[in-house]
């Protein structure tokens, strides 16, 4: 079955620090994948998305995810973490000509000052 | 531009009355989409339309939900009666056609069923 898995339900990281948030993939296909964010009693905002082509792929707020079809995953990546960057981040994926998506449970990040 | 738009924002209800949730999508796109979200069960896709025709409502929980849409430009998402289990942020969602496209996202409704 075609699936999205965030191992971690949460992080806490320091501000200024590194940020990686892990994307597991199950697809007979290659993918079209898109990471999220959702900040309190908002919905969901597209960070960045990947559809085929270069496997690094950047995003809106400084964020960049790298497609690993080796590995089956796609994680979000940032360089230094903000405090306004405490949100609950979800992967999705989808494939074939469907529009439906697939939603990872998500992950609450956490940035402490 | 506008996006999705989605009223109310806020809804407190008493167990066994209706509650009518409604959405517009972005003017243009082919696709709505309805999912609930839930601290226990996280983001749920409930139904999606492709011009204005249901295209999936396998993710509908009972017969007492309903979605329709009318027209492109609106669509309503109904719980009758409703009970405290429902209560949850339902969101819509609308995107182009083609299955590279990204869902836009309204802000919810959070829906509180006493």
């Amino acid at each position: 079955a075609q699936s999205v898995t965030q191992p971690d339900i949460h992080i806490t990281v320091s501000e200024g620090a590194s940020l990686e948030l892990r994307c597991n993939y199950s697809y007979g296909a290659t993918p079209y994948l898109f990471w999220y964010v959702q900040s309190p009693g908002q919905g969901l905002q597209l960070l960045l998305k990947y559809f085929s082509g270069d496997t690094l792929v950047q995003g809106i707020k400084g964020f960049e995810a790298e497609f690993k079809r080796s590995q089956s995953s796609f994680n979000l990546r940032k360089p230094s973490v903000h405090w306004s960057d405490a949100a609950e981040y979800f992967c999705a994926g989808g494939t074939g000509t469907a529009s439906k998506l697939t939603f990872g449970t998500g992950t609450r990040l956490q940035v402490t000052l | 531009d506008a996006g999705v738009i989605q009223s109310p924002r806020h809804e407190v209800t008493e167990m066994g009355q209706e509650v009518t949730l409604r959405c517009k999508p972005i003017s243009g796109h082919d696709y709505l989409f309805w999912y609930r979200q839930t601290m226990m069960r996280g983001l749920e896709l409930l139904i999606y339309f492709n011009n204005n025709v249901p295209i999936d409502d396998s993710g509908m929980p009972e017969d007492r939900f309903s979605a329709k849409m009318p027209n492109a430009s609106f669509s309503t998402l109904k719980i009758q009666p409703s009970e405290p289990r429902d209560s949850a942020v339902y969101f819509c969602a609308s995107s182009l056609a083609g299955s590279r496209q990204p869902q836009h996202f309204g802000d919810g409704t959070r829906l509180s069923i006493l």
